[in-house]
């Protein structure tokens, strides 16, 4: 089955750590993309990808880092200068196209220590 | 520039109608509409394009007012399963599929 994976799907961080979350794709997509969920603020890019070893900051990449080494994974670190990562992050991947959607993965809940 | 969503929520009962809307200060290429259940991933229902083409679920239209830069999506005859919060997100020309989301609106469908 064709899918977006993501892991852990609950991930704590103690201060000063930095915590790495894992998303993975077989649909053959070209974009990948990590979005930020807070209570009452929809869904906030964080960083995206268009082609493997290649990335873009998106709204709130302040704090968080990427990778693009392979065309199927896309991890995301949030980082010790990330001060409020308490969140809900979600990786879509989408084709690198006009009007085609984004799937979404089952996402990974961040919580800190 | 984030889109904007109308009304902030809804509760309606089993079998009654609903629309909820989507709106923009930008020219958009095409507007997508996501279902989210607490605490999972949002799942796509429908994409609209510039031009009228519509994409998606059987049991939920939608319209896109390009002149407007606004969409509604309608539920019709609700289900308890359509509770969740709806986001629109909203692509612009050129964003090859880079999308922009509201902040969602809560539905609750009670028996």
């Amino acid at each position: 089955d064709g899918g977006i994976t993501q892991s852990p799907k609950y991930l704590f961080r103690k201060e000063g750590q930095n915590v790495t979350l894992s998303c993975e794709q077989n649909l053959n997509h070209d974009a990948m993309y990590w979005y930020r969920q807070d209570p009452g603020q929809g869904l906030r890019l964080i960083y995206y990808s268009q082609i493997v070893n290649d990335f873009q900051k998106g709204d709130i990449a302040e704090g968080y880092s990427v990778s693009r080494e392979k065309k199927e994974s896309f991890p995301l670190t949030v980082t010790s200068a990330q001060k409020n990562p308490t969140a809900f992050y979600l990786c879509a991947s989408s084709k690198w196209t006009d009007q085609e959607t984004q799937y979404f993965g089952p996402g990974t809940r961040l919580l800190v220590l | 520039q984030q889109p904007v969503q109308s009304p902030q929520a809804v509760i309606l009962r089993e079998g009654e109608d609903a629309v909820i809307n989507c709106s923009s200060s930008k020219a958009l290429y095409s507007v997508h509409w996501y279902r989210q259940k607490h605490g999972e991933a949002p799942v796509f229902l429908m994409i609209l394009l510039k031009g009228g083409e519509q994409k998606g679920h059987d049991k939920i239209s939608a319209s896109f007012n390009e002149k407007k830069q606004q969409s509604s999506l309608y539920l019709t005859a609700s289900q308890l399963s359509y509770s969740g919060t709806y986001f629109c997100g909203t692509e612009m020309a050129g964003a090859n599929s880079k999308l922009t989301f509201g902040k969602g609106i809560t539905l609750s469908v009670r028996p």
